[in-house]
């Protein structure tokens, strides 16, 4: 098992760039969602998803779309980025096993972004 | 974040206890959770604890929960220099989601 694999580790774009953050694991988790880290912030929640077909807003979901087609992928689309959205993207994925137990998150190794 | 509350530095010398300290708002949380980041790495679970439970051991960790007073902490025993990174404690409220302090960066020196 790879568990959860960002694409890519780096990226720089202009204002106004779009581009996709990728999120894939395999380990079958209903829910994936996407963070992003800064500086004394800890982590925000951007969107997150429950299953496949099935995605909604986190905390600071503005500039950012997501989509759920497979249970596997979970991508973030930064529609026109802004130097706001300089930061380290994180994607987790869970499941609820029995007696409705919800397990730990699951995180990737991050994509950090800088937008100029 | 602004539910989770961790203060954002900690020094400690090699070999000492680490303490790291968390509160918490929702009464509600059902589970709280210890995450260790390494510099350039996602997220790393350490340990959790139920919220029925006082205290769990696990090696060198010791979680002590305070529902009373919403108040979690981690103490590390002998620390290492393996262990400076950023540590963020969590709390799960509401099914999957969880909500995340800030984090505390540990430097441990010799």
């Amino acid at each position: 098992n790879a568990g959860v694999t960002q694409t890519p580790k780096f990226q720089v774009l202009k204002t106004g760039q779009s581009m996709t953050l990728q999120c894939a694991q395999d380990m079958n988790h209903e829910y994936m969602s996407w963070y992003r880290q800064d500086p004394g912030m800890g982590l925000r929640l951007i969107h997150y998803s429950v299953g496949a077909g099935i995605t909604d807003q986190g905390e600071v979901p503005n500039g950012y779309n997501v989509s759920r087609s497979t249970t596997e992928d979970f991508p973030l689309r930064l529609l026109s980025a802004a130097p706001s959205q300089t930061s380290v993207y994180f994607c987790a994925s869970s499941f609820q096993g029995r007696g409705n137990q919800f397990s730990p998150l699951h995180f990737g190794n991050g994509t950090r972004l800088t937008v100029t | 974040g602004e539910d989770v509350e961790q203060s954002l530095f900690l020094s400690v010398r090699e070999g000492d206890s680490s303490v790291i300290n968390c509160t918490y708002t929702d009464s509600s949380s059902t589970y709280l959770y210890w995450y260790k980041q390494e510099p350039g790495a996602g997220l790393q679970l350490l340990t959790y604890i139920f919220s029925n439970m006082d205290m769990k051991q696990d090696q060198r960790l010791t979680v002590l929960l305070n529902k009373k007073d919403k108040h979690l902490s981690l103490r590390i025993a002998d620390t290492q220099t393996g262990d400076s990174a950023i540590y963020f404690c969590a709390e799960r409220t509401e099914g999957y989601k969880l909500s995340f302090g800030a984090g505390t960066t540990v430097t441990v020196r010799a």
